[in-house]
């Protein structure tokens, strides 16, 4: 799976929106971006994946760069609720056997200022 | 549907001792794993099932034992316990489509003395 970089920390005003970036220089065209996020002690929860194109759903929309070495995660209208450990992973979804698991990095703390 | 469910929540062991975590997840999903997640650190993988009866290592096996007899169970066992797996225990599910996310559990935080 592809190495990925985020920055250690952001904050962000309540009701703004959240912008987190995520470089995966290294990514093949076969790898898929991923983002997870932790609120404190809970177990990660899924948010939201692309390939290529720009996708958006209930929680968040993701974008990714055209030569997709990079990607931004937009959190529209954050709450309070939205302070989390934010990962963005990139991988292979492997459905046939083989090798499964996430590999996580240390991720993106958000804080969401009152 | 109850999704991922743990057991126990938390747990003290001395050194030495053996116990299994449990892990059961009740929507069908034929791939499990276990993780590990230290103060401030990431999640590590652990062991990880792409089926009843198939299991594999990740990155961090050593001292830990897996199984699988069924699709809705996937117990981590601890042979012998050590300090250093003091940890948060953190198992994940999703079904075989490839590009599905994955259910996590809410942990089981282990505390070895």
């Amino acid at each position: 799976d592809a190495k990925t970089t985020q920055p250690t920390s952001m904050d962000c005003a309540e009701g703004r929106a959240a912008n987190l970036p995520c470089n995966h220089s290294t990514i093949s065209g076969n790898e898929y971006v991923y983002w997870y996020r932790q609120i404190h002690s809970q177990g990660p929860q899924y948010i939201i994946h692309g390939l290529k194109n720009n996708e958006t759903n209930e929680m968040a929309s993701l974008i990714i760069t055209e030569d997709r070495k990079s990607s931004t995660l937009i959190l529209p209208h954050a709450t309070l609720r939205d302070t989390a450990v934010y990962y963005c992973i990139v991988r292979i979804p492997y459905s046939g056997g083989g090798a499964d698991g996430l590999t996580f990095g240390k991720g993106t703390h958000l804080i969401i200022q009152p | 549907n109850a999704g991922v469910t743990q057991t126990p929540k938390f747990q003290v062991l001395k050194t030495g001792q053996s116990m299994t975590l449990q892990c059961a997840q009740d929507m069908n999903h034929e791939y499990m794993s276990w993780y590990r997640q230290d103060p401030g650190m990431g999640l590590r993988l652990i062991h990880y099932s792409v089926g009843a009866g198939i299991t594999d290592q990740g990155e961090v096996p050593n001292g830990y034992n897996v199984s699988r007899s069924t699709t809705e169970d996937f117990p981590l066992r601890l042979l012998s316990a050590a300090p250093s797996q003091t940890s948060v225990y953190f198992c994940a599910s999703r079904p075989r489509g490839g590009l599905s996310g994955y259910t996590f559990g809410s942990g089981t935080r282990l505390t070895v003395v």
